[in-house]
């Protein structure tokens, strides 16, 4: 079936970063994109970026640039999201989730990593 | 950014009752070109991922019940779950993909009365 399974929790401290991997599988990955949504504790959604699994063009949000890089390697259909320099306030479940375009109705979603950023 | 404000925050709804969310957007989400409204509902149940119910303000998903639907048109939508059952307490959730970012509402919890 069609679904993206994402890596496991990851505890980091602040300053350091975290790379958080998504395989998507039941589909052909180079015929969609990937985005990535976090969701604090206790919080809404918000979209941090999204990818094209056959061009590599990204679209990040502007609250997040110079600090968030995703990429993908279609060679294993996985897509990944490198957050820099942590703070608490990104303590988070971390969403992978498939969409034609940077802007979409999000049909498949991972299953969440959580970061915690704590010293 | 387009806005996406949801009401009520929660509702408390009888099983078998009717439960209804409204969502609006500050900007219209409502295409000229195709005439099709950028809206979808998200359903997020406790320790999962979203689930996207409907796209395109009323187009439910493949295997979604026929007791969720979507209405509305330009910045006012509504999800409505026509007769609540036990598994359908949720966090719900309201997006805009009509331009990016695509932003959500803050969610409104529905729980059974």
């Amino acid at each position: 079936q069609v679904q993206l399974v994402q890596s496991g929790a990851e505890v980091k401290k602040p300053g350091a970063s975290v790379k958080v991997s998504c395989k998507a599988s039941g589909y052909t990955f180079t015929k969609n994109g990937i985005a990535w949504v976090r969701q604090a504790p206790g919080q809404g959604l918000q979209w941090m970026g999204w990818i094209s699994a056959s061009s590599g063009v990204t679209n990040y949000a502007q609250n997040l640039q110079g600090r968030v890089t995703m990429t993908t390697d279609t060679s294993t259909s996985t897509a990944y999201m490198d957050l820099r320099s942590l703070r608490s306030d990104d303590t988070a479940v971390y969403y992978c989730a498939r969409g034609f375009y940077s802007a979409d109705a999000f049909d498949i979603w991972g299953q969440g990593t959580m970061v915690t950023v704590s010293s | 950014d387009i806005v996406m404000t949801q009401s009520p925050d929660s509702l408390a709804v009888s099983l078998g009752e009717r439960a209804t969310i409204n969502c609006k957007s500050s900007q219209s989400v409502l295409s000229r070109s195709n005439n099709k409204n950028y809206v979808a509902w998200h359903q997020q149940k406790p320790g999962q991922p979203p689930k996207l119910l409907i796209r395109w303000a009323s187009t439910r998903e493949s295997g979604v019940p026929d007791r969720f639907s979507g209405s509305g048109s330009g910045t006012d939508f509504t999800l409505t779950i026509s007769s609540l059952q036990a598994e359908d307490v949720a966090v719900y959730y309201c997006q805009q993909y009509y331009s990016t970012p695509p932003t959500f509402g803050q969610g409104t919890k529905v729980e059974i009365k």
